[in-house]
């Protein structure tokens, strides 16, 4: 089974703050790696897939990128509704997984 | 709008058994891959199954393999999530999510709607 690997697992940053988030593949899964925010009490929400494509209405400030089996979610001018968990998620094989997640936390 | 339901949660004792379901409206259901991912308390998401558009093929985590059985009815678009010999480790908020492509294969899933969340509390 594939392993997802988050770091770091938790950050404090401040509103306008770049932020860089890493996930890394346990062994390669070309570049079928979403990226996932989510919010107490709320339903996940698809950022990017395929690696770096944009879901549809995300802003522009979240972008990711792909070297090798390590995936990283970068977000821009940080604003106060990203202070979330994100989470990446392999969809090369199943059994799917998901890293453990990075907690963004407001400075 | 896409809109995904869930209900059935709820206090069971270790051992038993549970179905969750999920009602889905706003697209056209029997096209898409419907998946179940828990999120247990104070813990990340963790997928749980994963069944194609048709019903014909299904696959589970490790950790639900032979426990847990994921179905669809696509003429009511219900997906359903059958959990049997339950433990306290299955305690979670259950989500339903579904598919953003039609697809034939068994990869390449990305879940772009999903469902509030059911919790299942599994203790005596």
């Amino acid at each position: 089974d594939i392993q997802m690997t988050q770091s770091p697992s938790s950050l404090s940053a401040s509103v306008g703050d770049t932020v860089t988030l890493s996930c890394r593949a346990s062994e390669s899964i070309s570049t079928y790696l979403n990226w996932y925010q989510h919010k107490p009490g709320k339903a996940p929400n698809l950022l990017i897939y395929d690696a770096a494509t944009l879901q549809s209405g995300v802003p522009s400030r979240f972008s990711g990128s792909r070297s090798r089996r390590d995936f990283t979610l970068t977000i821009s001018n940080l604003q106060p509704e990203d202070f979330a968990t994100y989470y990446c998620q392999q969809s090369y094989t199943t059994p799917l997984s998901f890293g453990g997640g990075t907690r963004i936390e407001i400075k | 709008d896409v809109q995904l339901v869930e209900s059935g949660g709820g206090l069971k004792s270790p051992g038993g058994s549970l179905k969750l379901s999920c009602v889905a409206s706003g697209f056209t259901f029997e096209h898409y891959a419907m998946t179940w991912v828990r999120q247990a308390p104070g813990k990340g998401l963790e997928w749980v199954a994963v069944i194609s558009g048709t019903g014909g093929s299904a696959y589970y985590a490790d950790s639900v393999k032979g426990r847990f059985l994921i179905s669809r009815d696509n003429s009511q678009s219900l997906v359903y999530l059958q959990m049997e010999s339950l433990k306290a480790e299955d305690s979670a908020v259950y989500y339903c999510a579904k598919d953003s492509t039609p697809r034939g294969y068994s990869y390449g899933y990305e879940f772009d709607y999903w469902g509030q969340g059911v919790l299942v509390i599994v203790s005596s």
